[in-house]
């Protein structure tokens, strides 16, 4: 069973505030990803990291940021909220050891909405 | 082209009926693929992995790679209405080492 925990699981913020979404996960995995997701639309990959410092953009343009200090935490900021950001925000991880035949978990996700 | 295509759905099935869900994939360097099952609101749940041609079983659900011909598919015999649901299938390969998901398939089991 995967642990990976996300903080919010809603949150409904004003236009332009600051929030800070939380992922962590305890299985010691090096790779983590922030997708995006719609309601009933596809996955978007918005940023990936593959270990400590380590972070990267997505496939989606995204507004947001991401800091990897720590292996088992990986957060996703928005320094101005608009309602375009309105979305549910997935986080999954991946070991990187074993290359292409490592599972990837998803957390429960946080759903963001923007007044 | 996307890389991982998948019929949308929805895919309308009887309680207690096979489900057959297709995924063809278009970059034949994709090592391994992966089915998860995304319910409405909810995260995706990984339920089955297949690394090698032919098919792998685990209770209900089967999942069969072609390689050759880039196909996976999964199937879900005795269909519950619990497995309505959407499902993703995804592919990884090397380069880019990331997973690349299809754009999913509803399915919707009747009682």
């Amino acid at each position: 069973e995967a642990d990976i925990y996300q903080t919010p699981r809603y949150l409904v913020i004003g236009t332009g505030k600051k929030i800070t979404l939380e992922c962590s996960q305890t299985m010691g995995h090096d790779k983590m990803y922030w997708y995006q997701q719609d309601p009933g639309m596809e996955l978007h990959l918005i940023h990936y990291s593959y270990g400590v410092n380590s972070t990267e953009k997505g496939d989606l343009s995204s507004e947001s940021t991401v800091s990897r200090i720590r292996t088992e935490h990986f957060p996703l900021t928005l320094e101005s909220a608009r309602p375009s950001h309105t979305s549910q925000y997935l986080c999954a991880s991946r070991p990187l050891a074993g290359g292409a035949y490592n599972e990837q978990f998803f957390g429960p996700g946080t759903r963001l909405t923007v007044l | 082209q996307k890389e991982v295509e998948q019929n949308s759905g929805p895919l309308s099935v009887p309680e207690g009926a096979i489900a057959s869900l297709n995924c063809t994939y278009s970059d034949r360097g994709s090592q391994s693929f992966f089915w998860y099952r995304q319910y409405s609101g909810k995260s995706p749940e990984l339920i089955m992995s297949i690394y090698s041609n032919g098919d792998k079983e685990d209770g209900r659900f089967t999942a069969q790679l072609n390689k050759a011909s880039q196909y996976v598919s999964l199937l879900i015999r005795d269909s519950q209405p619990s497995d309505s649901a959407t499902y993703l299938c995804a592919g990884f390969k090397a380069a880019g080492n990331k997973l690349t998901f299809g754009g999913g398939t509803r399915v919707l089991v009747k009682p």
